[in-house]
């Protein structure tokens, strides 16, 4: 398998334009996370599904933000409006049910919005 | 709720030093505990997990033993290369749900 992908790997927005990031988990995978990364704020999570099903979106920050998963190979974290706040990388990571088992992290989109 | 304290970076070492970074954590019942690494442009990649109270992960030198009376996970080298500069993560997984907590992340720089 070639691991989680993500697209695009780099992403420059100016403000007020729609982001849309991608993700292709590891086939076979039950859950997905999507997660942003900064400076300030370290690692977060924003939120995952389990079999395409959204369980807890309480990391994202507001209503500008989106994420969906139409089929078990795929999913999309939206932004709408993008604002230069949201400048950061963000990571889709896919895990196999179970508390043991490890999380694979795609390569990330840093998004850049100016 | 569960979570994972690190302390905080940057450490810097020189080659051959020994490190440690330190963690523990908060969670109900007995957790999975990990540590992820994530290169300069890179996303996270697992480093070594342990399962259960006493059990040491290893992987490329690095070692972390699960100490339950603790709580905590630290995470050891002896001797440490240059190309051992990276962020490195602790995490742990509750014994009920799937999802992964993390610390806030240690930046190690190595300088030769």
């Amino acid at each position: 398998d070639a691991g989680v992908i993500q697209s695009p790997r780099h992403e420059v927005t100016e403000m007020g334009q729609e982001v849309t990031l991608r993700c292709k988990p590891i086939s076979g995978h039950d859950y997905l996370f999507w997660y942003r990364q900064t400076m300030m704020r370290g690692l977060e999570l924003l939120i995952y599904f389990n079999n395409n099903v959204p369980i807890d979106d309480s990391g994202m920050p507001e209503d500008r933000f989106s994420a969906k998963m139409p089929n078990a190979s795929f999913s999309t974290l939206k932004i709408q409006p993008s604002e230069p706040r949201d400048s950061a990388v963000y990571f889709c990571a896919s895990r196999v049910r179970g508390m043991n088992t490890e999380a694979f992290f795609g390569q990330g989109t840093r998004l850049t919005v100016v | 709720g569960d979570s994972v304290t690190q302390m905080e970076g940057p450490v810097t070492l020189s080659e051959e030093a020994f490190l440690t970074i330190n963690c523990t954590y908060t969670a109900t019942g007995y957790p999975s505990l990990f540590w992820y690494v994530q290169y300069p442009g890179e996303g996270l990649q697992l480093l070594l997990k342990a399962t259960k109270a006493d059990d040491k992960g290893s992987n490329k030198g690095f070692e972390a033993t699960y100490r339950k009376e603790t709580t905590s996970f630290h995470l050891e080298k002896g001797s440490v290369q240059v190309s051992d500069s990276a962020v490195y993560f602790c995490a742990l997984s509750p014994n009920a749900g799937n999802m992964l907590t993390f610390g806030g992340g240690t930046r190690l720089m190595v300088k030769p």
